[in-house]
């Protein structure tokens, strides 16, 4: 079936550093793309939905000169938490969808940790 | 606006009953939805969906999801719990309108198998 991998599982960084975490389609081509955040016992957030070749559309309240999103090719896309601060640790997944009618399929997600 | 609701934070069930984790919707046109199960630390795996067709539809994992249109619900169940089936679980329901497409999750049920 259809894979999504996900890279780092687990970060820890320190705070005024940048982290990026992959995401990869691994046996389809995926045209979007979508990166969540997951808070503890909630559900998910999501936070922009990507498309291959172009900006990515942030949900309103995420800052986007935060959370950088590159979907540079079909089958890639990056999510660079920039300047990391404490409040950012969280974990993050991201999905990618094939045509309109495929499920969306999951990455392992990236626990994040900003000391 | 399109929301989904888990009513249930917590189920839990003895190892062998049959289980139910219920999930309701509200949408303006027809709804596509989804079950996803996520293990600790993990991205969430599909489990089944529901687009036309039979109400009833059968997933991974012996899982299964009854789509009731006038209930507005998508339960889902399984006839005999394995504790290996303990996990939280997430109903989503995904809206095509005007070409664009929204997937809304529920907050979440987590699922106890008692052995």
């Amino acid at each position: 079936g259809a894979v999504v991998s996900q890279h780092p599982s687990r970060v820890i960084c320190k705070s005024g550093t940048s982290v990026k975490i992959e995401c990869r389609s691994l046996d389809f081509q995926a045209t979007t793309m979508f990166w969540y955040r997951q808070f503890p016992k909630q559900s998910l957030m999501l936070m922009a939905t990507s498309n291959e070749g172009s900006k990515a559309t942030y949900e309103q309240g995420v800052e986007k000169d935060k959370f950088l999103i590159n979907h540079a090719s079909l089958t890639l896309s990056t999510l660079t938490v920039t300047s990391a601060h404490p409040e950012d640790s969280s974990f993050y997944i991201c999905s990618a969808r094939g045509d309109n009618n495929s499920p969306l399929h999951f990455g392992n997600g990236t626990r994040l940790t900003v000391t | 606006a399109q929301s989904v609701a888990q009513p249930e934070d917590q189920v839990n069930v003895a190892e062998g009953n049959p289980l139910t984790v219920k999930c309701t919707y509200s949408v303006s046109g027809n709804p596509y939805l989804f079950w996803y199960v996520q293990y600790p630390n993990r991205g969430l795996q599909f489990l089944l969906k529901y687009i036309t067709g039979d109400n009833l539809v059968k997933g991974s994992y012996g899982f299964e999801a009854e789509f009731n249109k006038s209930q507005t619900s998508f339960h889902l169940k399984k006839p005999s719990a394995l504790v290996s089936d303990s996990a939280l679980y997430f109903c989503a329901v995904r809206v095509l309108s005007g070409g664009y497409q929204k997937v809304t999750f529920g907050t979440g049920t987590k699922l106890q198998v008692i052995p």
